[in-house]
């Protein structure tokens, strides 16, 4: 397996435009997260979604933020309109929510999307 | 509200030195967890995960303890190398009323460690 695959690696961007990061968690994993690292906060979790559905988005900064799990092998994160305050590193992170299962619950990482809004 | 602390928050040693990341968090009812690695500009990567019912695990030069009761886990990594430098976060997943996984991850700030030859 490929792991969790991030689009884009890195944007620039214009504040005011919409960002589209996207994220093809592991096959055959049903739990997927979104992440936004910066130096002065750290690691926060934006949103997750068990078997696509959106479980816990208390972490989504503001109505700017929206994301979406179409399917079992694909999600978006949108900023819009993107701020300056926007720029971090967006990771999506992928598990298998089973117990009793070797390897389940362990948080597979992919590299993340580096934003950067001007 | 879960909260994870990291300590010490950066730590320097020379190579061949044992170490231990400590590891707190305030609310002991977790389900599981989990010790990642993260290098200068690169995602997370998984080392070491324990069960709320597990005390220990172990892989390679690493083991990390968990105590849950305390709200406290440790990783030790004997014998560091040069190759061990980057920082190290940990985070605990909280168990829903059902006692699975659902519940979300929460991270502490990390250690960020150098290891110098």
């Amino acid at each position: 397996d490929a792991g969790v695959i991030q689009s884009p690696r890195h944007e620039v961007t214009e504040m005011g435009q919409e960002v589209t990061l996207r994220c093809k968690p592991i096959s055959g994993h049903n739990s997927l997260f979104w992440y936004r690292q910066t130096m002065m906060r750290g690691l926060e979790l934006l949103i997750y979604f068990n078997n696509n559905v959106p479980i816990d988005d208390s972490g989504m900064p503001e109505d700017r933020f929206s994301a979406k799990m179409p399917n079992a092998s694909f999600s978006t994160l949108k900023i819009q309109p993107s701020e300056p305050r926007d720029s971090a590193v967006y990771f999506c992170a992928s598990s298998l929510r089973e117990q009793g299962v070797s390897g389940a619950n362990v948080l597979t990482f992919g590299a993340g999307s580096r934003l950067t809004v001007l | 509200k879960q909260e994870v602390t990291q300590i010490p928050a950066a730590l320097s040693v020379p190579e061949g030195e044992n170490l231990v990341l400590n590891c707190s968090f305030t609310d002991s009812a977790i389900y599981n967890l989990q010790w990642f690695r993260q290098d200068p500009g690169k995602g997370l990567t998984s080392l070491l995960l324990i069960q709320s019912s597990q005390r220990e695990q172990t892989s390679g030069r690493l083991n990390a303890s968990l105590d849950k009761s305390s709200g406290r886990s440790t990783l030790y990594i004997a014998a560091s190398q040069p190759g061990d430098s980057a920082t190290y976060l940990c985070a605990v997943r909280r168990g829903d009323a059902g006692g699975t996984s659902y519940g979300k991850l929460t991270f502490g700030q990390g250690t960020i460690l150098t290891v110098h030859p």
